[in-house]
């Protein structure tokens, strides 16, 4: 079956620095990236859609200059979050569908830690 | 935009009995529901999904219904084992192609 890989799969990094998440459509091609942030105990929460090679579209609330997305190819999507903080904090999951929209395909997730 | 509500929040149940799940959703636009089952420290995996034009499906020991008229769809396990002991999320499709998500509800299976 389809598959996407994330990674890295835990990153602790320094506040103020920039952190890259990587998310690859290993046998497919991923037309359309979704861009999740989770909360311990909570839901999935959508911040950002993106489609090969245009611009994200970003969620209500969510900053586009500090969550920076690349979608440059139909198998590589990238969240940078920029001049992180504490509160940055979370497990981020990206989820990959083609352009059958037959389905979505999760990552398996970042645990971002900001110390 | 689109609502789903999903209760309960919790569920334990004994090995061998069944689980039920029940989500509701707000929008009627909404073409496809899928169920997701998340172990700790990892991303959702799809267990079973179902379109709008479907009333029913069952896989093996899991099964969704879909009442389009009242807008709600439930995820049914039967026999539970201790590995299914996860958070399950149910989720519709709305507009553009994105998930909308339900709360969650932890299932614990007690031997």
């Amino acid at each position: 079956g389809a598959v996407v890989s994330q990674h890295p799969s835990r990153v602790i990094c320094k506040s103020g620095t920039s952190v890259k998440i990587e998310c690859r459509s290993l046998d497919f091609q991923a037309t359309t990236m979704f861009w999740y942030r989770q909360f311990p105990k909570q839901s999935l929460m959508l911040m950002a859609t993106s489609n090969e090679g245009s611009k994200a579209t970003y969620e209500q609330g969510v900053e586009k200059d500090k969550f920076l997305i690349n979608h440059a190819s139909l198998t590589l999507s990238t969240l940078t979050v920029t001049s992180a903080h504490p509160e940055d904090s979370s497990f981020y999951i990206c989820s990959a569908s083609d352009d059958r929209g037959q389905g979505y395909t999760f990552g398996s997730g970042t645990r971002l830690t900001v110390v | 935009g689109e609502n789903v509500e999903q209760h309960p929040s919790t569920l334990s149940v004994q090995e061998g009995d069944s689980a039920v799940i029940k989500c509701t959703y707000s929008d009627s636009a909404s073409n496809y529901f899928p169920w997701y089952k998340q172990e700790l420290g990892k991303g959702p995996q799809l267990i079973i999904d179902i379109r709008s034009n479907v009333g029913e499906k069952k896989d093996q020991r899991i099964a969704v219904t879909l009442n389009k008229t009242a807008k709600h769809f439930s995820l049914h396990i039967t026999e539970t084992q201790p590995e299914d002991s996860a958070v399950y999320f149910c989720a519709a499709r709305v507009s553009w192609g994105k998930l909308q998500f339900g709360a969650g509800t932890q299932v614990v299976v007690t031997p």
